[in-house]
């Protein structure tokens, strides 16, 4: 119950492609999902984040998709760059301030 | 961007010796917290730090971990006796209040031989 689930493990796309990766959990107590970028040898960083009062969120070329009744979540990239190639988790919060993270999607963008 | 320091962010020991991983949080940050990521892995819990107590740990967190917050600036990690098994890269984290965006060093990738 406390796990989230990613897919797909790794993703390869053009320049200016939409790369998708999904996510989803079964605790109905999680009201905080964070999505995660992380490059090679550095920490995650938060990329956006979204509450599940709101089925979408926009930042930049980031987008969150979010279905309360289906318990998922997913991350769009817009117009996709070599500079967004990185792994990506997605996470969730319930009641409790800990982070469980997804397993990691490594997305690799070719120009 | 303000930034959570880690050092050193390498560490090589013998299985069996006390390694100490130091972070300094971001100065008006008020919870602090250790993640760590198995090679390929995700990234997982490991404790929680608030007003100089734990505040939630997890089931990997056991007798041979410990935390601290020496003095107003730094954060450490503590593993008493380490295992081959540690063998991670361990995140220090902080947040000003827990419902706000959590800052992650770029870790100490510990080896334990």
């Amino acid at each position: 119950q406390q796990q989230v689930k990613q897919s797909p493990q790794s993703l390869i796309v053009q320049k200016g492609g939409i790369p998708i990766i999904n996510c989803a959990y079964e605790n109905t107590a999680f009201d905080y999902f964070p999505w995660y970028q992380q490059f090679p040898g550095k920490g995650p960083a938060l990329l956006i984040a979204i509450r599940p009062d709101v089925s979408e969120k926009k930042e930049g070329r980031f987008t969150i998709s979010f279905n309360k009744s289906a318990k998922q979540f997913s991350l769009h990239i817009m117009d996709s760059q070599p500079g967004d190639s990185a792994t990506y988790f997605c996470a969730a919060r319930g009641n409790t301030d800990k982070l469980i993270f997804g397993t990691g999607t490594r997305l690799q963008v070719f120009p | 961007e303000p930034e959570v320091t880690q050092t050193p962010s390498h560490q090589v020991t013998q299985m069996g010796q006390e390694v100490i991983l130091r972070c300094v949080p971001i100065s008006n940050h008020l919870y602090f917290y250790w993640y760590r990521q198995i090679l390929g892995q995700k990234v997982e819990f490991l404790v929680s730090f608030y007003n100089n107590e734990i505040s939630e740990k997890s089931e990997i967190f056991d007798d041979q971990f410990s935390v601290e917050r020496p003095d107003g600036s730094n954060f450490t990690l503590k593993i008493r006796s380490t295992k081959l098994e540690d063998s991670a890269m361990y995140f220090c984290a902080s947040t000003r209040r827990t419902n706000e965006k959590l800052f992650f060093g770029s870790g100490t990738q510990l080896s334990v031989l």
